[in-house]
């Protein structure tokens, strides 16, 4: 079982709606990420928080909307996606931001935009 | 040159094989080094971390070689359940916890 959480597992919205994708870890870590992967295709790093702060923004588009209400929560908030934005959005976290921690990955929401 | 490269395979081996994944790296200044396995349609899970000294965990042991920029993973015994993508992970100084994803190597373990 994974130590972060993520929800929904599935979600499938129009073009012109507006979700938020959840993630939640209790490990006490202090370093939270968004990826997007495509099939067959590795992880692409989305955005970094780091102690609640947005640290890195890896150039994604503003319909892409990331907030850290807190050290345990890190939200996806979605709007306006486009078809190509299809694709399995991964949540991790780390236990601190520095490069020699590993990240632990949640199970990921399926996202279809149609 | 891709930042971390490996193999895409697949490789397919029989039950009991031993198999060894390579990946490289291209940037000699990389402090950290980590095999993810990922199930189809799951999230990565972190298989080990590798150090300088090498390591082992059962069946398997993960090398560093930073002279040659490369690092490998061997597999003994193989299991069906081993069937799996097997990514390779590099972290980057400086770059505050952002870590590098090869295109993952794919392996088939089969009666």
């Amino acid at each position: 079982d994974t130590e972060v959480t993520q929800t929904p597992k599935h979600l499938v919205m129009g073009m012109t709606n507006k979700k938020s994708l959840k993630c939640e870890q209790h490990m006490g870590h202090r370093a939270m990420y968004w990826y997007k992967q495509k099939a067959k295709k590795p992880p692409e790093l989305m955005f970094v928080y780091s102690y609640e702060k947005l640290s890195i923004n890896e150039s994604v588009p503003s319909r892409f909307s990331p907030e850290c209400p807190n050290s345990s929560l890190l939200n996806l908030h979605l709007h306006a996606l486009q078809p190509e934005d299809s694709a399995l959005y991964l949540c991790a976290s780390s236990q601190s931001p520095v490069s020699n921690q590993p990240q632990h990955f949640g199970d990921g929401t399926r996202l279809s935009i149609l | 040159r891709k930042e971390v490269e490996q193999d895409p395979g697949p490789f397919n081996v029989p039950e009991g094989a031993t198999v060894a994944f390579n990946c490289t790296y291209s940037n000699s200044a990389s402090q950290s080094f980590f095999w993810y396995r990922q199930d189809c349609r799951k999230e990565p899970k972190l298989l080990m971390s590798v150090y300088s000294s090498g390591n082992e965990d059962g069946r398997f042991t993960a090398q560093l070689n930073r002279a040659s920029q490369y690092i490998s993973l061997l597999i003994r015994d193989s299991k069906l359940s081993d069937s799996a993508t097997y990514l390779c992970v590099v972290g980057f100084p400086g770059t505050a916890s952002k870590l590098t994803f090869g295109t993952g190597t794919r392996l088939q373990v089969t009666l």
